[in-house]
Parts: structure tokens; C-alpha cells; sequence
């Protein structure tokens, strides 16, 4: 039973450059989690996906950034027009259930904006 | 600001002693997480403890819960050298069914 796979696992962008940030969830799991972890800090909510639907996104930014779990396929988080601020080690987590009790993480993906 | 705050937010401690990690909060919760994150790596749930609990065991974990005091502990018994991680603590806010929120974590490490 693979884990929750992410991919890349380090992505290097210019300013400007979008980035694209793939997770697939545990088999057979259908919510999706996405947080940003800044050096030194925890792990900030961004937003909470199930298959085709965006339940909470409160922790997106407004702009630059959006985020899709589609029918088939992974879930993508993509930012736009990156900027230096948005260098973060970015992860995904699956749950079985529509609750948050254990979430599954990824290894993360590192961005970092030259 | 910040829902679970995690202290100390650095400890060190010789292999075979116990090592005690304490996480305060500010609202009511649903239930509150343990997460293990090694260097460079996603984090691994550890441990959860519902609201109506006091008090959880697994394995060498042992994790508590003060609602009164909105506090928690973890507590790692027999240290080892693999123990040597960040550990956090995770709560869902305002009993929100979404998201958890994370503390800045503890820096462990386990000297062999």
C-alpha cells in the first residue's frame, strides 16, 4: 500500500515561473489536505480538497495560488507569478474519512524561488 | 495566533531517559494529535486523544490531556538515538471538522 506520494520533490523556479505541485493520496482516499511549512515553523493549513470539490480554503492566499483534486488523477497545487516569499516546503495529506483524525502526510515538495 | 503552542522548543536528553513535551492551546477542541517529523520528511501521526479523555498509551507513548487547563503532554519513555525528531502537536480548532492547526513544534534530540 503505497503512502501519499509527492512529487517533485524539489522544484527551483525563477520569479515569476509557475510552479505545479502534484500529490496522489493513500489508495483509496479521497480528501486531500495541502499545508506550507516555513523553516522553523509548523505546518500552516492552506486549503482541504475532496475528489472534484474544494470544502475549505481558507489558508490559500487570495491570489497567485489554486489548488484541484479532479475525478482521475492527482491533486495539484499551483502557484503563479511565484515570488521569494513563497520558498516553502509544501505538503499533502490524505484521510480516508471526512474527519481529521490521522491525516497521512507526504514527504513534501521544497520550493524554492530564485 | 497561534492555537497549540509546543514547549520546550528544544530538548536534549541522554538514550534511556524519559523525554516530556508539553502543548498548550487557547480554544475547545474535538480531539488533539501527536505528529513525529524527521528531518526532511512528511510527518507521522504518533498519537490522538479525544476531549472527553485523560489520558492514552502506546507502545513507549504516553499522552494526556488537561481540558481545564487546555494543555497536553506527550511523554516518550527509554529514549532512543531514533527518536531524535521534531514532535508536533495538532488540535482542530473550534471543533472545525477541516483542518488541523499545528504548534512550531519540539526539537528533540536523543544522544546515544
Amino acid at each position: 500500500n503505497a503512502g501519499v506520494m509527492q512529487n517533485p520533490r524539489h522544484l527551483v523556479r525563477r520569479r515569476g515561473q509557475e510552479a505545479r505541485l502534484r500529490c496522489s493520496p493513500v489508495k483509496g482516499h479521497s480528501h486531500v489536505y495541502w499545508y506550507r511549512q516555513l523553516p522553523e515553523e509548523g505546518l500552516k493549513f492552506m486549503v482541504y480538497l475532496q475528489k472534484e470539490n474544494i470544502i475549505d480554503e481558507s489558508g490559500m492566499p487570495k491570489e497567485r495560488f489554486s489548488a484541484e483534486f479532479p475525478k482521475e488523477g492527482p491533486s495539484i497545487l499551483r502557484i503563479q507569478q511565484v515570488v521569494r516569499g513563497d520558498s516553502a516546503a509544501y505538503f499533502c495529506a490524505s484521510s480516508a474519512r471526512a474527519t481529521n483524525e490521522k491525516l497521512f502526510f507526504g514527504s513534501g515538495t521544497q520550493l524554492s524561488v530564485l | 495566533s497561534q492555537q497549540g503552542e509546543e514547549d520546550p522548543q528544544a530538548l536534549s536528553i541522554q538514550e534511556g531517559e524519559n523525554a516530556t513535551m508539553n502543548c498548550s492551546y487557547k480554544t475547545s477542541i474535538n480531539n488533539l494529535q501527536w505528529y513525529r517529523q524527521n528531518s526532511g520528511r512528511g510527518l507521522v501521526h504518533l498519537i490522538l486523544i479525544r476531549s472527553n479523555e485523560r489520558e492514552k498509551h502506546s507502545g513507549r507513548l504516553r499522552v494526556t490531556l488537561d481540558t481545564s487547563k487546555k494543555s497536553s503532554s506527550l511523554l516518550i519513555t527509554a529514549s532512543r538515538a531514533a527518536d531524535t525528531a521534531s514532535y508536533f502537536c495538532a488540535t482542530d480548532a473550534n471543533g472545525a471538522n477541516s483542518k488541523l492547526t499545528f504548534g512550531k513544534g519540539i526539537t528533540l534530540s536523543v544522544r546515544p
